[in-house]
């Protein structure tokens, strides 16, 4: 079956590190998305992909980076790592059109920053 | 900028009563609505959605309701069941095509 999956789920870096999360699919996806969950904030989006090569910002993009060099991934890298970035990472995807179609979410990683 | 207000933050109903959740979207382009369901530990689900072209949409005990004019839309669950209580989000198209979510609603059922 299909799916999508984040590693690693739980992660403790500390203050100016460099910290990369993945993110694969196998759904043959075209979009892909990366979201930080916050108590009260709800989803917010950090970094969005509509194919190959194709990158775009989110609302909450500053410090974080990503790259698509093929279909299946999305890594999402912390340039240097702050305690402000501690949350619950997610990521999803989805095929059509942009962000009107049905988006399937990965179990998550939560990210420690001491 | 563009922005998806839900309410209320938390509900409680009980088993077999009926819950309704409230959005409203800023962005008249917005043109497509889901609603994701997240159980504790796990990522969103897509429960229902709705596209601008219809006012409402109904799957089981789940209906969701669109006013395009007021800019708002709801879901409605009747019947509750404990296997309801989880956290709830709304969410919008932005012109970019970008989805912005809703804050999330934390919906308990009390046997």
């Amino acid at each position: 079956d299909a799916e999508i999956t984040q590693s690693p789920r739980h992660k403790i870096t500390e203050t100016g590190r460099q910290v990369t999360l993945a993110c694969h699919q196998t759904w043959n996806h075209n979009n892909m998305f990366w979201y930080r969950q916050d108590l009260g904030h709800g989803l917010r989006l950090i970094h969005y992909s509509y194919g190959v090569q194709d990158t775009n910002k989110g609302e909450v993009s500053d410090g974080y980076s990503v790259s698509r060099s093929n279909t299946e991934d999305l890594p999402l890298t912390l340039e240097s790592a702050a305690s402000s970035q501690t949350s619950v990472y997610f990521c999803a995807s989805s095929d059509g059109t942009g962000g009107r179609s049905e988006q399937y979410f990965g179990p998550g990683t939560r990210l420690t920053v001491t | 900028g563009e922005n998806v207000e839900q309410h209320p933050s938390t509900l409680s109903v009980q088993e077999g009563d009926s819950a309704v959740i409230k959005c409203t979207y800023s962005d008249s382009a917005s043109n497509y609505f889901p609603w994701y369901k997240q159980e504790l530990g796990k990522g969103p689900q897509l429960i229902i959605d709705i596209r601008s072209n219809v006012g409402e949409k109904k799957d089981q005990r789940i209906a969701v309701t669109l006013n395009k004019t007021a800019k708002h839309f709801s879901l409605h669950i009747t019947e509750t069941q404990p296997e309801d209580s989880a956290v709830y989000f709304c969410a919008a198209t932005s012109r970019a095509s970008k989805i912005i979510f809703g804050s999330g609603t934390r919906l308990s059922i009390r046997p």
